[in-house]
């Protein structure tokens, strides 16, 4: 079953605007990542954030934790063409295993 | 090398065929994965390799084998796949885990492998 789900399912925005993707999860967690997917390639390892965290930041990403209502949001800011992709989150509670959430498709027009 | 390579992009095949995916890295890393993603869809895990030791199968059928020659490379032989089976397979990395933190367990993708069942 689905760790993780993901809202909003698609979000479109126009560039320069920030974006906001929110993933929810069921169980316990060692930490939480984001992962982008380009329309049909791999998925790349955007930001990484640990149980223990709560916000941490990376370039124009921002990430939060918290892990009390077992939620994490994805903040891009001043977004550009180039950020159109599918978001995912992905939670870890063993040492070997992904769980991906649902995740979100962005689409920034110019 | 921070690349995990995956061969063929494409791949049509009947349902008698036997083809064979390939993935290679050249990073040191350990544990390699295969996932296979419809679309709109997130990835769903089908095998884990620690050590070229198979660690996790998510209850795949036996139609899809995997095999681990060695730490560089990864296979998935498909067999007598059904038309459902097509899917975006994603081979994946990720390095060894330290002895004395929690296992970070990032990952590295392929680009992956656009697989067609007629």
């Amino acid at each position: 079953s689905q760790q993780g789900e993901e809202d909003p399912q698609a979000l479109s925005i126009q560039e320069g605007e920030n974006a906001t993707m929110n993933c929810s999860y069921k169980t316990s967690i060692n930490n939480l990542q984001w992962y982008r997917q380009n329309s049909g390639r791999g998925l790349v390892h955007l930001i990484l954030i640990r149980s223990n965290e709560r916000e941490k930041h990376s370039g124009r990403l921002r990430v939060t934790l918290d892990t009390s209502k077992k939620s994490s949001s994805l903040l891009i800011t001043a977004s550009r063409a180039a950020d159109t992709a599918s978001y995912f989150c992905a939670t870890s509670n063993q040492a070997s295993k992904l769980t991906f959430g649902t995740g979100t498709r962005l689409q920034v027009t110019l | 090398d921070t690349e995990v390579t995956q061969t063929p992009k494409h791949l049509v095949m009947g349902m008698t065929n036997k083809k064979s995916l390939k993935c290679e890295q050249h990073m040191g890393h350990r544990a390699m994965y295969w996932y296979k993603q419809k679309a709109k869809k997130p990835p769903e895990l089908m095998f884990v390799y620690s050590y070229e030791k198979l660690s996790i199968n998510e209850s795949v059928p036996s139609r899809f084998s995997p095999e681990c020659p060695n730490s560089s490379l990864l296979n998935l032989h498909l067999h007598a796949l059904q038309p459902e089976d097509s899917a975006l397979y994603l081979c994946a990395s990720s390095p060894p885990r330290p002895r004395t933190t929690m296992s970070k367990n990032i990952q590295y993708f392929g680009a992956g492998t656009r697989l067609s069942v007629l």
